[in-house]
């Protein structure tokens, strides 16, 4: 149980363009769910935290015109990156909770992003 | 301010022990969380703590002091596949989830 998929596993895309990130949770109802972002041999940043039908909470430095957050169901978020550019190759990880257990997070399985 | 302090890198042999510290300073406390994430993967659920004491599973088992602001991870009988980073979280007073930088262990043969 506690399966969380993202989808697409990685993807290029050329400077300028938007990419639109999903992070479903399969066998549980998310009412939170969290987006990271990681560079090569960093820890992972908290991006943002969005609640299904609310609008997302974004942490400090990042923003929010620029990486887009939907939270529409309870299973399903994205998020788009617009205007993409070298520096926002990254890998981004979703996580998602039922808020039911600990507070515990189950994290997708990450997709890579480059920008070229 | 919160904080959270690990080791950055760790190396032991295969087959012995290891011990991964954590300390932290946060606004509260709802309980601590360790996560192992293996190079170019998301971290995976290792330990839930909230209560102080040892829980133990498997070859793994954590160690929680808050009256210390401390908690440990200890790995027993080391596998290769244990080479990853090992992530110490804490759920703050607003369940906020706080990271650690996270520690990269090096297991040798």
């Amino acid at each position: 149980g506690a399966v969380v998929s993202q989808h697409p596993s990685w993807v290029i895309c050329k400077s300028g363009t938007s990419v639109k990130i999903e992070c479903r949770s399969l066998d549980f109802q998310a009412t939170t769910m969290f987006w990271y972002r990681q560079f090569p041999k960093q820890s992972l940043m908290l991006m943002a935290t969005s609640n299904e039908g609310s609008k997302a909470t974004y942490e400090q430095g990042v923003e929010k015109d620029k990486f887009l957050i939907n939270h529409a169901s309870l299973t399903l978020s994205t998020l788009t990156v617009t205007s993409a550019h070298p520096e926002d190759s990254s890998f981004y990880i979703c996580s998602a909770s039922s808020g039911n257990t600990h507070y515990e997070q189950y994290f997708g399985p990450g997709t890579r992003l480059t920008v070229t | 301010g919160q904080n959270i302090d690990q080791p950055t890198e760790m190396t032991a042999t295969e087959g012995a022990i290891v011990q991964i510290n954590c300390t932290y300073q946060t606004s509260g406390f709802n309980g601590l969380f360790w996560y192992q994430q293996h190079a170019g993967e998301a971290p995976t659920f290792l330990s839930y703590n909230v209560l102080d004491g040892l829980e133990e599973k498997g070859r793994f088992s954590s160690f929680l002091s808050r009256s210390k602001g401390y908690s440990y991870l200890l790995l027993k009988e080391l596998q290769m596949k244990d080479s990853a980073s090992y992530l110490c979280a804490v759920i703050d007073s607003n369940y906020q989830l706080i990271w650690g930088a996270g520690t990269k262990l090096i297991i040798k043969p």
